[in-house]
């Protein structure tokens, strides 16, 4: 079945380290997302990439990394410059960007926790 | 910029009761909309959408009208199960060349037997 697979489900990061959040797709869309969800404050963008090769910032980018080399996979590095990363980071993809007329396909999401 | 608003919650119904989540927004010219419902530990699904105005989504029981004189998108569904119980979040689709997706912040809903 096609789909979004994120890795780890839960993920325990160590003051001062990089992590990185893996997203994969088998849907064959162009366009790929990341969120970030807190209690209360429902789903902030981070980044998007629309093509291989491309990305761009989205409303929260700041201490987050990300790359795009392979249409199915875009991984996301909360970087030590990220002061606040407790989280649960969601991937998201469509067609294209305009692909929301269809849907966004959600992955099931990474819960990260600074410990 | 474009927003998206929702009723604070959350709301707890008994079963078979009525459901109204309410949802508002601003933005330009005419966005499409849309309703997510995020079961707990899981990511979001799409329940319905609405293209264009007076357009109606429905999905699972639940409806929601494209209201473009009350920028409005209410869901509803007549009669909640416990199966019901997440998290619904509205969201819209704005109409420049690369819009995003901007949620609203969600509702909890609970459903007691």
């Amino acid at each position: 079945d096609g789909g979004i697979t994120q890795s780890p489900k839960y993920l325990f990061r160590k003051e001062g380290q990089n992590v990185t959040l893996s997203c994969e797709q088998n849907l064959n869309h162009d366009a790929m997302y990341w969120y970030r969800q807190d209690p209360g404050q429902g789903l902030r963008l981070i980044y998007y990439s629309q093509i291989v090769n491309d990305f761009q910032k989205g409303d929260i980018a700041e201490g987050y990394s990300v790359s795009r080399e392979k249409k199915e996979s875009f991984p996301l590095t909360v970087t030590s410059a990220q002061k606040n990363p407790t989280a649960f980071y969601l991937c998201a993809s469509s067609m294209t960007s305009q692909g929301a007329l269809y849907g966004y396909t959600f992955g099931s999401g990474t819960r990260l926790t600074v410990v | 910029g474009d927003s998206v608003t929702q009723m604070e919650g959350p709301v707890t119904l008994s079963e078979e009761a009525f459901l109204t989540i309410n949802c508002t927004y601003t933005a330009t010219g005419y966005p499409s909309l849309f309703w997510y419902v995020q079961y707990p530990g899981e990511g979001l699904q799409l329940l319905l959408k609405a293209t264009k105005a007076d357009d109606k989504g429905s999905n699972k029981g639940f409806e929601a009208t494209y209201r473009k004189e009350t920028t409005s998108f209410h869901l509803e569904k007549g009669s909640v199960q416990v199966s019901d119980s997440a998290v619904y979040f509205c969201a819209l689709l704005g109409t420049g060349a690369n819009s995003k997706l901007t949620f609203g912040k969600g509702i909890t809903l609970s459903v007691r037997p």
